[in-house]
């Protein structure tokens, strides 16, 4: 269902600056949670995911943190380049898969200025 | 590149008219999931197959049906247009038959109703 959303609709930050976008989730019995970016005219691409069991996990200039108790979720990434311009969109599915494929909330416009 | 392709890339028709979207899944990805996108609505969940079975079900309207064939291949097909329809609709696959985990997304049909 509508579980997932994110606190702000764009972010700016500055080249070479580390960027964190986040979101907040109300289902306690999410098991699994999904970061996805979109770039313009393109489908979502997915970027890392992390099990309700771990609290973080790191891909390549990308962390992401769970914490389960206050339902948050954030999105870290380092040194921010040009072509990390995009909506960022988190998604979860509780366990067992959950029936309503993902759940994506309306994104974060995340955009670098020079 | 992630493997998904989707035909055509552009669709302008007339309220009323139907069309058909085509996907064709990764190779080796049994599942198939459509998706439609618009600026009011984000990315919202239509429907999943699983190896030519319905898996699941997300806001779907009536008018809307869509169907994977045994090569795996998927169309989804909208009657009876309107013009609230016009959206990106994309496709994803994935390899597994539980609903939600990573999926690779097709490039997107934009569809315009007039």
């Amino acid at each position: 269902g509508e579980s997932v959303g994110l606190h702000l609709p764009t972010l700016s930050v500055q080249e070479g600056d580390n960027s964190i976008i986040n979101c907040a989730y109300s289902n306690s019995a999410s098991d699994y949670f999904i970061w996805y970016k979109q770039e313009s005219g393109k489908g979502p691409q997915f970027i890392i995911d992390i099990r309700s069991n771990m609290d973080k996990r790191q891909g390549q200039r990308v962390t992401v943190l769970l914490n389960k108790t206050v339902k948050h979720l954030s999105l870290q990434i380092a040194a921010t380049q040009p072509g990390d311009s995009a909506v960022y969109f988190c998604a979860d599915i509780p366990s067992g898969g959950g029936a309503d494929g993902l759940t994506f909330g309306k994104g974060t416009h995340l955009i670098i200025q020079p | 590149d992630s493997g998904v392709t989707q035909t055509p890339k552009h669709l302008i028709t007339a309220t009323g008219q139907r069309v058909t979207l085509r996907c064709s899944p990764r190779s080796g990805d049994l599942s198939v999931y459509w998706y439609q996108q618009s600026l009011d609505q984000g990315l919202q969940f239509l429907i999943q197959y699983y190896n030519g079975e319905e898996r699941a079900k997300g806001n779907i309207l009536e008018r809307f049906s869509a169907q994977q064939f045994p090569d795996l291949h998927s169309e989804l097909n909208l009657s009876s247009l309107e013009l609230g329809d016009s959206a990106l609709y994309f496709c994803a696959s994935s390899p597994r038959w539980v609903a939600g985990y990573e999926q690779y997304f097709g490039p997107g049909t934009r569809l315009t109703v007039t």
